[in-house]
């Protein structure tokens, strides 16, 4: 079974602080995600990065960057949170394949709330 | 228009019935279709995944995908208080396109005893 680890399920943080959230996934999956949902928005794309290294934006980069040094592990960083930035965020994680498909695999969340 | 539409609901239904959660779509470049269940304050679960056209059975639930009138259903066979979560349909291109999903916004089922 595929398996999306995220480094924790709830998190409470002030206002200018910087975050980290990690996840970790143990299916050597190429590609990985950072989404946030939000009732009545759905999932919102973050950043996504498709090898070690590398990393692309999304629908809503603003306010995040994201780390990928080794091809388990992707990071996500609040560089200096503010209380819009409170919600649920999600990891995900797929291979690359010729052809497709293309099925994301999601971690367990995290719940962010900053004060 | 949004690529993926879906009906947020919620949808409340009995115990044992048959429930359909519907997506429709505009691009018709997409080829791979898949159903997420989300339960309450959890990431969303991968149910099942279907190619062009047709259906996939998996225990009760069946996939359907009708991509003429670019439209994809999702049947729950005899359901149970346990299917109460948010279902999220998702979409993506074959080789040459995105490999990132499309998802729709989910539909909130309740199944009530």
């Amino acid at each position: 079974d595929v398996k999306v680890t995220q480094s924790s399920r709830y998190l409470v943080k002030r206002t200018g602080e910087k975050v980290f959230l990690e996840c970790v996934q143990d299916m050597d999956h190429e590609n990985m995600f950072w989404y946030r949902q939000d009732p009545g928005l759905g999932l919102r794309l973050i950043y996504f990065s498709y090898d070690v290294k590398m990393k692309e934006k999304g629908d809503i980069p603003e306010g995040y960057s994201v780390s990928r040094e080794k091809k388990e592990r992707f990071s996500l960083i609040l560089e200096s949170a503010s209380t819009n930035q409170t919600s649920m965020y999600l990891c995900a994680s797929s291979f690359s394949r010729t052809g497709g498909t293309y099925e994301q695999y999601f971690g367990p969340g995290t719940r962010l709330t900053v004060t | 228009q949004k690529e993926v539409e879906q009906d947020p609901g919620p949808l409340s239904v009995p115990e044992g019935a048959i429930v359909s959660l519907n997506c429709t779509y505009s691009n018709s470049a997409f080829q791979y279709f898949m159903w997420y269940r989300q339960y309450s304050r959890k990431g969303p679960e991968l149910l099942m995944y279907t190619y062009s056209s047709g259906n996939k059975e998996d225990g009760r639930f069946t996939a359907q995908v009708d991509k003429s009138s670019k439209y994809i259903s999702l049947f729950i066979r005899d359901s149970q208080p346990s299917d109460s979560a948010t279902y999220l349909c998702a979409m993506s291109f074959a080789s040459g396109g995105s490999y990132i999903p499309t998802f729709g916004r989910g539909t909130s089922l309740i199944v009530h005893p």
